[in-house]
């Protein structure tokens, strides 16, 4: 079974600064994917961005990009320029890609964002 | 694409009621999850479905919770009966094929009371 660790219960940043928020995980398997997820106040679950476990280069969605660590079982996302519209629960989701069975999404207890004017 | 649609948005109950929510994935998804969200456990799957079969239940809490897919474009996740500690939101998601992103709908914020 696959394990994702969220250490950072809350964190807050000031506006336009960067912040990271860090993401362990366990996993037995080789070929997986990485997640990222946004959820507002609004509740609605928003895809931020996606990691092949099989590519080296960081993915990179314009203010968002990723340090994603195989070796370590590390994937930390970092937002650059913060804005207010950021402040949201993140979520880290792990996602096995190969093979018979579930194909279910694996969440961390998510962390808590607070842009700060 | 109008998204996944899950209906209600919200929904307070009796404790010992039967409640049913609703889930339309988007049109070609081949694949549904039914999550659960709390404070306490974070999000659960609760079901895994692909065309429409189920895959993986094993997360289904306990007899109380049934799941249904009779068509790829409409699930149900029924609570029979339901008692105060179901209270959550219950999220539905749907994917393209294995492995692709999961998109998700609004949620259905149940209190059971």
């Amino acid at each position: 079974a696959q394990t994702v660790t969220q250490s950072q219960p809350e964190m807050s940043v000031q506006e336009a600064e960067t912040v990271t928020l860090s993401c362990t995980y366990d996993t037995s398997e080789n070929n997986y994917y990485l997640f990222w997820y946004k959820q507002p106040p609004s509740r609605q679950m928003i895809l931020v961005i996606r990691q092949e476990a099989y590519k080296q280069q960081n993915a990179t969605e314009n203010r968002f990009s990723v340090n994603f660590q195989k070796a370590a079982k590390s994937f930390s996302l970092k937002i650059s320029d913060s804005q207010l519209g950021d402040t949201a629960m993140y979520f880290c989701a792990f996602m096995r890609a190969s093979g018979a069975g579930s194909y279910q999404l694996t969440f961390g207890k998510g962390t808590k964002l607070s842009v700060i004017p | 694409d109008a998204g996944v649609i899950q209906s209600p948005r919200h929904e307070v109950t009796e404790m010992g009621q039967e409640v049913t929510l609703r889930c339309k994935p988007i049109s070609g998804h081949n694949s549904l999850f039914w999550y659960r969200q709390t404070m306490m456990r974070g999000l659960e799957l609760l079901i895994y479905f692909n065309n429409n079969v189920p895959i993986d239940d094993s997360g289904m809490p306990e007899d109380r919770f049934s799941a249904k897919m009779p068509n790829a474009s409409f699930s149900t996740l029924k609570i029979q009966p339901s008692e105060p500690r179901d209270s959550a939101v219950y999220f539905c998601a749907s994917s393209l094929g294995r492995s692709t992103e999961a998109f998700f709908g609004q949620g259905t914020r149940l209190t059971v009371v």
